[in-house]
């Protein structure tokens, strides 16, 4: 079965600082998906990735899915404390809108 | 808002209870997944439900069972609850085709097995 794997499993950067939060695939990626949670909360979702090569962006985050498709990276720009919570990676599996999920990565970002 | 709300918002329950936990989709929605987060993980995907039949289920034993109904509108079904039951449950409902990108998650309900 598919397995996703989030690094790092936390972060704490400084307002105004960039970082940059992966997600490896243990197979082809046929879809990847980005959401943020807030602790406790629904799942927001960000952007999905479907091409090798792929890259979104959205205000701060851009999100790009790699040419073997087994790896997507999130980066976020001059990052501020409205971009704190968790973020997760998802895949679907075969297309189906049957989500598997990366362990999630927790950002703090201090003001 | 993603229009997806669940109920109730948190319960506490005891070991070898049962539970139903309800999800009332986005309008137009005829698609509804759930998925159980434990604290620290990512969801689970627990089963799908696609125009009131199941279509697809996770790694979960059967005491965990769903309904859709004709309003699509959902329930989730927990018997003899164990205390590695407790987590946030998400509900996620779809317009009409199964990609995940058309998902809408609610705000989950926290259960609490004691």
């Amino acid at each position: 079965s598919q397995e996703l794997e989030q690094s790092p499993q936390s972060l704490i950067v400084q307002e105004g600082k960039n970082l940059t939060i992966n997600c490896t695939s243990s197979k082809t990626l046929y879809g990847l998906y980005w959401y943020k949670q807030k602790y406790g909360e629904g799942l927001i979702f960000l952007m999905m990735l479907q091409k090798g090569g792929e890259e979104k962006s959205h205000e701060k985050i851009t999100a790009k899915l790699d040419e073997k498709k087994q790896q997507s990276s999130l980066h976020i720009t001059a990052s501020q404390p409205s971009h704190a919570g968790i973020y997760l990676c998802g895949a679907d599996q075969g297309n189906t809108g049957k989500l598997i999920f990366g362990q999630g990565t927790t950002l703090q970002v201090k003001p | 808002e993603t229009g997806v709300t669940q109920s109730p918002t948190h319960l506490i329950k005891t070991r070898g209870q049962q539970v139903t936990l309800r999800c009332s989709s986005q309008s137009g929605h005829n698609t509804v997944s759930w998925y159980q987060q434990a604290l620290g993980q990512g969801p689970q995907f627990i089963f799908q439900y696609y125009r009131e039949e199941e279509n697809g289920r996770g790694n979960f034993p059967p005491r965990f069972s769903g309904l859709q109904f004709p309003n699509y509108s959902s329930e989730l079904n927990v018997n003899a609850l164990e205390l590695d039951d407790s987590a946030l449950y998400l509900c996620a409902s779809s317009p009409g085709g199964l990609r995940a990108d058309t998902q809408y998650f609610g705000p989950g309900t926290r259960l609490t097995v004691l």
